[in-house]
């Protein structure tokens, strides 16, 4: 199966909660990632969690991991229409690899 | 706030040409990346390359590839004989500590 697997398409309204989740299969990751792409543009950093935490909270942004579960999710509080975009998820194995996820595609209606 | 940039944005190539992709990564970076996502796939792993020398590869990353750091700012991908297969966005990465920044990517249009 694949390494790191996502849901591919979330749909919210402007001013609510967004939840994208991600699994992942290597229990010895170090690192994991959320990235973002808006159309036609790159890859950018929003956030990474440290394996050995279970939260982390950037402004509008908190990562909740479950390693028990090799579970990962990135929640956006008060998600705004340039919030639209899609988000990877990505571990890092080994020496430096990244390995990502197929990408969920966040949809933000006014 | 640096970032890593590349050349061009797009590149359009016929069938078995060579192409180069061009990026320049962050300054002080010392680990340099390509990655590829083909349309509607994710993002893939190409080869890492550190101190003048690759570390890590792929099974996509086939003697038709090759990357080169020629001047010490930029940090090169060639292709030597497209298929159509190669066609896909390339993504240049650097990092000095353990997050990796992306460039725009180069998108690669193969005839």
């Amino acid at each position: 199966g694949e390494d790191v697997e996502q849901s591919l398409f979330l749909s919210v309204r402007e001013g609510d909660s967004s939840v994208i989740n991600c699994t992942y299969t290597d229990s010895s990751s170090t690192y994991l990632y959320w990235y973002k792409q808006e159309p036609g543009a790159g890859l950018q950093l929003l956030t990474y969690i440290f394996s050995n935490m279970d939260m982390k909270q950037d402004q509008r942004l908190t990562v909740l991991l479950n390693k028990k579960d090799k579970h990962l999710s990135l929640r956006i509080a008060d998600t705004q229409t340039g919030d639209s975009a899609i988000y990877f998820c990505a571990e890092k194995k080994g020496y430096s690899t990244l390995t990502f996820g197929k990408g969920t595609m966040l949809l933000v209606s006014p | 706030e640096p970032e890593v940039t590349q050349t061009p944005s797009h590149q359009v190539t016929q069938m078995g040409q060579e192409v180069i992709l061009r990026c320049v990564p962050i300054s002080n970076h010392l680990y340099f990346y390509w990655y590829r996502q083909i349309l509607g796939q994710k993002v893939e792993f190409l080869v890492s390359f550190y101190n003048n020398e690759i570390s890590e590869k792929s099974e996509i990353f086939d003697d038709q590839f090759s990357v080169e750091r020629p001047d010490g700012s930029n940090f090169t991908l060639k292709i030597r004989s497209t298929k159509l297969e190669d066609s896909a966005m390339y993504f240049c990465a650097s990092r000095l500590t353990d997050t990796q920044y992306f460039g725009p990517g180069t998108r690669l249009t193969v005839l």
